[in-house]
């Protein structure tokens, strides 16, 4: 099974500052990754897929990148609504097979 | 406008069944892969399963052999039938359209949840 392992765990930034969080996979998964955030009482709301395509609707703010083992989250600049709980989702080729990282919470400094 | 409603969540006692349904509309549920992504309380999320439009079943390992994914296309409902349950399937369990299937990942569209509760 692919392990997902965010980092930082917890992340304390202020509204206007950049955003920088870190997924790495235990094995590679080519381009085969999601993003997520989720705020307290709600489902989780897809940011990117497929490691670096924006997802409809989500600000031109957020941003993916990597391929491999490592992918990266950035938000350029924060609005206080984004202060919330992100995950990565990754996805083996086939049989296809799911596992999501153990979070990363963004916490307003 | 595309939604999904789970619903048949509740308490029920260790080693007892659930049958979770997800009702879908706003899209052709036919042609999209769905998953059952679960959460425990105050925990991160879980994939547990995912059938395909050609109705090939996924599971991850800590529900496989209790856990059976199904849907029913003619009704646009997906479902999630759980036996053999423990404490540990405690959670909100949500259902998730997969968007970026079959090449890629990512679900775009996530019903509310259901709340299942395993507990004597």
């Amino acid at each position: 099974e692919i392990v997902l392992t965010q980092s930082p765990a917890t992340l304390s930034l202020s509204p206007g500052e950049r955003a920088t969080l870190s997924c790495r996979a235990s094995q590679s998964l080519s381009s085969y990754l999601a993003w997520y955030q989720q705020k307290p009482g709600q489902a989780p709301r897809l940011l990117i897929y497929d490691a670096s395509s924006r997802a409809t609707g989500i600000p031109a703010r957020f941003s993916g990148s990597g391929s491999g083992t490592d992918f990266t989250l950035t938000i350029s600049s924060l609005e206080p609504e984004d202060f919330a709980v992100y995950y990565c989702q990754q996805r083996s080729n086939w049989p296809p097979r799911y596992t999501f990282g153990q979070g990363t919470k963004l916490e307003m400094k | 406008e595309v939604q999904l409603v789970e619903s048949g969540g509740g308490l029920v006692q260790p080693g007892g069944s659930l049958r979770l349904s997800c009702a879908a509309s706003g899209f052709s549920f036919r042609n999209y892969w769905m998953h059952w992504v679960r959460q425990a309380p105050g925990k991160g999320l879980v994939w547990v399963s995912h059938i395909n439009s050609d109705e090939i079943t996924t599971y991850a390992d800590s529900v496989k052999g209790r856990f059976t994914i199904s849907r029913d296309n003619a009704k646009n409902t997906l479902y999630l039938q759980m036996n053999g349950l423990t404490a540990e399937d405690t959670g909100v369990y949500y259902c998730a359209r997969d968007s970026a299937a079959p090449i890629g990942v990512g679900s775009d569209y996530w019903g509310q949840g259901t709340l299942v509760t395993v507990s004597s």
